[in-house]
């Protein structure tokens, strides 16, 4: 079943232990990006990778870093949490960078941070 | 530059019909439309790639002008499993063709 995998769904942790969320897709797409919900603020991505060692900020990257080593795994790593990033995030993935091609979510990963 | 939708939230009784805007002030070249159920992630409806370009999903419908740099979404005869938070999506060329958001439309669907 094609499909994006986020571990883990939910995380409660506390303020300056690190954490990494991982997300991983079964359909070789070469786009990948995390987004963080939260309410009344909509979608807002966080890193995006176009392929493999390629990737770039989104409009929330502060405090947040990922990798690309691999096509099919995409890792949020978060270095130092801090309660402001308590959030709902999720990890999408398209087959390209063009804007023609639908994005496929993952379920989520629910972070609180206290 | 994240585009606007309207209205924020609308209430409808099934089958009653109703409009979700997205408008941008940068060009668009493509619209994206999701739908999100509470609890769920993003699910895709549709991407519509150009000017005129209308499509359909189930009885959910879209449409695109380019000119005026926005796109609707038509909730038709309404069902309860319409119920959620419908979002636009617009690729911005010059970030790597990037999605952004809008803050998304929340439709509550009533027997």
């Amino acid at each position: 079943e094609a499909q994006v995998t986020q571990n883990p769904r939910y995380l409660i942790t506390v303020t300056g232990k690190k954490l990494t969320v991982t997300c991983s897709q079964n359909m070789n797409h070469e786009y990948m990006s995390w987004y963080r919900q939260d309410p009344g603020l909509g979608l807002r991505q966080i890193y995006y990778s176009m392929n493999v060692e390629v990737t770039d900020k989104g409009d929330v990257p502060e405090g947040y870093k990922v990798s690309r080593k691999e096509k099919r795994n995409f890792p949020l790593i978060l270095e130092s949490p801090s309660p402001n990033q308590t959030s709902l995030y999720f990890c999408a993935s398209s087959l390209s960078t063009g804007g023609n091609q639908p994005q496929h979510f993952g379920d989520g990963t629910r972070l609180s941070i206290l | 530059q994240q585009p606007v939708q309207s209205p924020q939230a609308v209430i409808l009784r099934e089958g009653e019909d109703a409009v979700i805007n997205c408008s941008s002030s940068k060009a668009l070249y493509s619209v994206h439309w999701y739908r999100q159920k509470h609890g769920e992630a993003p699910v895709f409806l549709m991407i519509l790639l150009k000017g005129g370009e209308q499509k359909g999903h189930d009885k959910i419908s879209a449409s695109f002008n380019e000119k005026k740099q926005q796109s609707s979404l038509y909730l038709t005869a309404s069902q309860l499993s319409y119920s959620g938070t419908y979002f636009c999506g617009t690729p911005i060329k010059a970030a790597g063709n990037k999605l952004t958001f809008g803050g998304g439309t929340r439709v509550l669907v009533k027997p």
